[in-house]
């Protein structure tokens, strides 16, 4: 089976931009969440999808948005880019039984902020 | 919030040698807890899953699950040089969904 991935791996943006981040899971796979890691904070959850609804959200504000089609692909969009949204981010897929199923990850893409 | 803390290291172990990590987590109704290893660049890859009391073994790796203490640990045997990498503990978040609360992760090194 291949495996989670994500397009693209790499992007440099300036502020006030805005960026789409692409994920495709695991065939099979209806669950999709996104992180974003950075050297500070660590791996931090920002939602997941399950069945183009979002299931969950974290701690994060309303520029972070993402949303999931019917094939659960996923997409995440974060406008007015901010120097502080640089990171890696990373999107995994689960089977989305609920209550724990095991994440998957893909290779991440990582943005540039300048 | 629910919070997985760990110990960032780095933890050095000669190489044969038993690695040991740790973790902790605030939510006494967490119910599934994961290891991921990360080598640098590279993105989070699952080790073990562990969802009830006590130890589960997969290998050299041993996860050991103590919800009354609020304590998962990860046992490496007869380490690698290979094994070097930051060990991730993950929680599930809860609430029916599968996103996970990770700590900042221990990095290990094994020397040779």
């Amino acid at each position: 089976k291949a495996g989670v991935t994500q397009t693209p791996r790499y992007l440099i943006k300036t502020r006030g931009q805005q960026v789409t981040l692409s994920c495709s899971p695991i065939s099979g796979h209806r669950s999709v969440s996104w992180y974003q890691q950075t050297p500070g904070q660590g791996l931090q959850f920002l939602f997941e999808y399950f069945s183009e609804t979002q299931r969950n959200k974290g701690n994060f504000p309303g520029r972070f948005s993402g949303r999931q089609f019917s094939n659960s692909r996923s997409e995440m969009n974060v406008s007015t880019l901010e120097l502080g949204d640089s990171a890696l981010y990373l999107c995994a897929s689960s089977q989305g039984t609920g209550g724990g199923d095991t994440q998957y990850f893909g290779p991440g893409t990582r943005l540039t902020v300048l | 919030q629910k919070e997985v803390e760990q110990n960032s290291g780095p933890l050095s172990v000669p190489e044969g040698a038993i690695a040991s990590l740790n973790c902790t987590y605030s939510d006494r109704g967490s119910q599934s807890f994961f290891w991921y290893r990360q080598y640098s660049g590279k993105s989070p890859e699952l080790i073990m899953s562990i969802y009830s009391n006590g130890d589960k073994e997969d290998g050299r790796f041993t996860a050991q699950l103590n919800k009354a203490s609020q304590y998962v640990s990860l046992l490496i045997r007869d380490s690698q040089p290979s094994d070097s990498a930051t060990y991730l503990c993950a929680v599930n978040i809860g609430g029916g969904a599968d996103g996970l609360t990770f700590g900042k992760g221990t990095h290990l090194i094994i020397q040779p």
